[in-house]
């Protein structure tokens, strides 16, 4: 298997700009993680997925934030407008939850994203 | 609100040396913990996972503990060597079924030649 896939891996926009980045999960997951990891703050989670639907977006930072996905193998995270503050790596991550596997989760990874 | 807190932030050792990396949490009531490694610009690579009812996990070199009454878990590397050196996370699962991890900004590991 490819493990979690994840585009583009390095980006570097210009404040105001929209930024998208992709991912594609391990097929046959159920779950779709993305996190934000800096420095500062460490790994936060902004929002998950259960077999499509979002779960949980209570970690997105505010509005120019925003998360879909439309089916089980692709997912964006959207960031419009951006700022220099979003500059961090995101991963997204996948798992599938069964009574074998637990919840072992794989990480994509990474975008890199630098906001000038 | 689960806090996961990982000590000491960075160490070094001398190759061949045993060492134990330490993180605790705040909140008992886990599902599981998991222990990742990350390389520089790479993702989370996981090592290890204790459920709840596990008190430890190995794995070749790596051992990890888990102590859900006193919140705390250790990943113990025996014969470290350089290729040891990385960043190791640890995260707790907060209930059963595909919910997220809480992560620890973890300890960063060199292991000197």
């Amino acid at each position: 298997d490819a493990g979690v896939i994840q585009s583009p891996r390095h980006e570097v926009t210009e404040m105001g700009q929209e930024v998208t980045l992709r991912c594609k999960p391990i097929s046959g997951h159920n779950s779709l993680f993305w996190y934000r990891q800096t420095m500062m703050r460490g790994l936060e989670l902004l929002i998950y997925f259960n077999n499509n639907v979002p779960i949980d977006d209570s970690g997105m930072p505010e509005d120019r934030f925003s998360a879909k996905m439309p089916n089980a193998s692709f997912s964006t995270l959207k960031i419009q407008p951006s700022e220099p503050r979003d500059s961090a790596v995101y991963f997204c991550a996948s798992s599938l939850v069964s009574r074998t596997s637990g919840n072992t989760i794989y990480f994509g990874e990474g975008s890199w994203l630098t906001v000038v | 609100k689960q806090e996961v807190t990982q000590i000491p932030a960075a160490l070094s050792v001398p190759e061949g040396e045993n060492l134990v990396l330490n993180c605790s949490f705040t909140d008992s009531a886990i599902y599981n913990l998991q222990w990742f490694r990350q390389d520089p610009g790479k993702g989370l690579t996981s090592l290890l996972l204790i459920q709840s009812s596990q008190r430890e996990q190995t794995s070749g070199r790596l051992n990890a503990s888990l102590d859900k009454s006193s919140g705390r878990s250790t990943l113990y590397i025996a014969a470290s060597q350089p290729g040891d050196s990385a960043t190791y996370l640890c995260a707790a699962a907060r209930y059963s079924g595909n919910t997220p991890l809480v992560f620890g900004k973890g300890t960063r590991l060199s292991v000197i030649a």
